[in-house]
């Protein structure tokens, strides 16, 4: 078993939909919750990140994480064809060192 | 304010063939990370570099060894080049080893392609 997994997709939806995107792991000793971003030929660039359980809110990014089921989310509100992109899950381990999720493509169409 | 840089962009070398990697942090940062990144799948985590040390590693073999220079930059280096090898190589800066928050910031990558 992977320590996170994550659906690939891809997820194609409409312009103004509401976006989710899933994330589970493996172990409970983990604090740092993370959400990176990656355009094509592009890195990853962090959209948000949550400490232990609970939301995180910014602009139409809402970010969840639930430890007693092991259980990450982002949720995109009014999504914009300039979403579209892989969307990794990442959590921290020690000093920083990330474990990601394989990504999930979200193509969101005018 | 520079990002992380990275060099070359794109490179292709052949089998048992040996490639250096070149980073330089976003500036205040002092601690640097490398990733493996293949085709379709999320980034892993290959070594961390700090105050000149490597501090610490992932499932990798000795063929990956690195460094990092007192300017904080890092080199990576690959030894006999496997085609398995070919990847988006991608360093990631980050201030200090104190927390866990994730912060790091990524450079665009170089990708290697092994034939």
């Amino acid at each position: 078993q992977k320590e996170v997994e994550q659906d690939p997709g891809p997820l194609s939806v409409p312009e103004g939909a509401i976006v989710s995107l899933n994330c589970t792991y493996s172990n409970s000793a983990f604090q740092y919750f993370m959400w990176y971003r990656q355009y094509s030929r592009k890195g990853p660039e962090l959209l948000m990140y949550t400490y232990s359980s609970g939301n995180k809110e910014d602009g139409r990014f809402t970010a969840q994480v639930d430890k007693s089921s092991k259980y990450i989310s982002l949720f995109i509100r009014d999504s914009q064809p300039s979403d579209s992109a892989t969307y990794l899950c990442a959590i921290a381990g020690a000093g920083n060192m990330l474990t990601f999720g394989g990504g999930t493509r979200l193509m969101v169409k005018p | 304010d520079a990002g992380v840089t990275q060099s070359p962009t794109h490179l292709i070398k052949t089998r048992g063939q040996q490639v250096t990697l070149r980073c330089s942090p976003k500036s205040g940062h002092d601690t640097v990370s490398w990733y493996q990144q293949a085709l379709g799948q999320g980034p892993q985590f290959i070594f961390q570099y700090y105050e000149e040390e490597e501090r610490q590693r992932g499932n990798f073999p000795d063929r990956f060894s690195g460094h990092q220079f007192p300017n904080y930059s890092s080199e990576l280096n690959v030894n006999a080049l496997l085609l398995g090898d070919s990847a988006l190589y991608l360093c990631a800066s980050s201030r200090g080893l104190a927390g866990d928050t994730g912060e790091l910031f990524f450079g665009e990558g170089s990708r290697l392609t092994v034939l």
